[in-house]
């Protein structure tokens, strides 16, 4: 069974600075994506970043990155140079590539930023 | 181009109620995705629908329903609401259904059931 963990329900950072948000993951497949989703307090998910099972570079985009380490299952999410605006609550979801799969997500991490 | 749309945005029910959320996928998206998340759940997976068909089904009750049309706007369908329903449902478009595509969410609709 599919299995998305995050550890931290809440997190510090001063703005500015760079963090991290954990995200484990449990599957048997070898071909899956790993996706991180932002939701500020209006609700609307936003997509943040993509890693593939084979890729073999870290996914990055702008300020995030992806810290994939596929031998201990684990996609943790970088933030650098933290703003106000990142406050809310973020998710590692996983998808497969088997048919008739979707995706399921991880619990959140609520993020808040400090001026 | 225009994101996915969810209406309406907020809506209140009672208990034994029906109620039907419309989702409007991007334009060229075909696989429609229903999620429902609430505070102790988090974002479970409802269903998935591509091509006017249902093609994966998450763990919940027959009360719970949905179908696509042609121009693959989706909707849900909720029978003889409970409180427990209250919740956020989202909609969730992409180009295709199964392998790795990013789902692109919509703002949701939040509904209350008193």
């Amino acid at each position: 069974a599919q299995k998305i963990t995050q550890t931290q329900p809440g997190m510090f950072v001063q703005e500015k600075e760079a963090v991290t948000l954990d995200c484990t993951y449990d599957t048997s497949d070898q071909s899956y994506g790993l996706f991180w989703y932002k939701q500020p307090s209006s609700g609307e998910m936003i997509f943040l970043i993509y890693q593939g099972s084979y890729d073999e570079q870290n996914a990055t985009e702008g300020r995030y990155s992806l810290n994939f380490q596929k031998a201990r299952k684990s996609a943790n999410l970088v933030i650098s140079a933290s703003q106000l605006g990142d406050s809310a609550m973020y998710f590692c979801a996983m998808r497969e590539t088997n048919y008739g799969q979707n995706f399921v997500f991880g619990p959140g991490t609520r993020l808040s930023v400090l001026p | 181009k225009a994101g996915v749309t969810q209406t309406p945005r907020y809506l209140i029910k009672t208990r034994g109620q029906q109620v039907t959320l419309s989702c409007s996928p991007i334009s060229g998206h075909r696989s429609v995705s229903w999620y429902q998340q609430t505070p102790g759940q988090g974002l479970q997976f409802l269903f998935e629908y591509f091509s006017e068909t249902q093609r994966n089904k998450g763990n919940f009750p027959g009360r719970f329903s949905g179908r696509q049309f042609s121009n693959s706007r989706s909707e849900m369908n909720v029978s003889t609401l409970e409180l427990g329903d209250s919740a956020l449902y989202l909609c969730a478009s992409s180009k295709l259904t199964g392998g790795v595509n990013e789902q692109f969410f919509g703002p949701g609709t939040r509904l209350t059931v008193l």
